[in-house]
């Protein structure tokens, strides 16, 4: 069975602080893909990255980065130095052949950046 | 048109009453999907369309619920003899599929809030 796991249900940090998103996945297959979305108050969710588990390389872009692990089955989602417009709620996700690649969809973590 | 576009944005009826709320994906995406979103709750899928394969439908939760898509490009999805608990967001989404049939990451729409009084 296939699954992802979103333990926090929602952080609250103050604004420049660094916060970190986790996210576990569970699957049987070999090859699959991992997702970050972002859904802002406005609603509208806005994919951030795609990963194919082949790639164990950490990325980075600006000042988001992922930290993926098979070892753990875990790949982390951590905002640095955040600021109020990153308050949002933060989705992750994983596709396979096992699902047909469906996405399959973690519950959400609630972000609050603080002023 | 360059994302993916839903209508009506909002849409407020009465109970017992159909409704049918529209998704026009993005040029060129075969994969079309429909997800539920209640307020504060995580997504809900719906059903699942995939160029001229049937699509899979085992997210609808009753007979009430039904979706075409035309032409393989806009998608129609209708409720039929709406209640209150229909009241949610319907979110629909389109992807790429590639030629081994990974699915690339999914582009959404704005969404159609419908709430049944």
């Amino acid at each position: 069975a296939q699954k992802v796991t979103q333990a926090q249900t929602e952080i609250s940090v103050v604004e420049k602080e660094d916060v970190t998103l986790d996210c576990v996945y569970e699957t049987r297959d070999t090859t699959y893909y991992l997702f970050w979305y972002k859904q802002p108050p406005s609603g509208e969710l806005v994919f951030l990255i795609r990963r194919n588990s082949f790639d164990e390389q950490n990325e980075i872009s600006g000042r988001y980065s992922w930290n993926f692990q098979k070892s753990t089955s875990s790949f982390n989602f951590t905002i640095t130095a955040s600021q109020v417009v990153d308050s949002a709620v933060y989705f992750c996700a994983l596709n396979s052949l096992d699902s047909n690649y469906q996405l399959i969809w973690g519950a959400g973590t609630k972000l609050i950046i603080k002023p | 048109g360059a994302g993916v576009s839903q209508s009506p944005s909002n849409k407020v009826t009465e109970k017992g009453k159909d409704v049918e709320l529209r998704c026009d994906p993005i040029s060129g995406h075969t994969a079309l999907y429909w997800y539920r979103q209640s307020l504060g709750q995580g997504l809900e899928f719906l059903i699942y369309f995939q160029g001229n394969s049937a699509p899979d439908k085992s997210g609808l939760p009753s007979d009430r619920f039904s979706a075409e898509r035309t032409g393989g490009s806009v998608s129609t999805l209708t409720i039929q003899r709406t209640q209150q608990e229909d009241s949610a967001v319907y979110l629909c989404a389109s992807s790429f599929v590639e030629a081994g049939g990974e699915k690339d990451e999914q582009f959404f729409g704005p969404g159609t809030r419908l709430t049944v009084l």
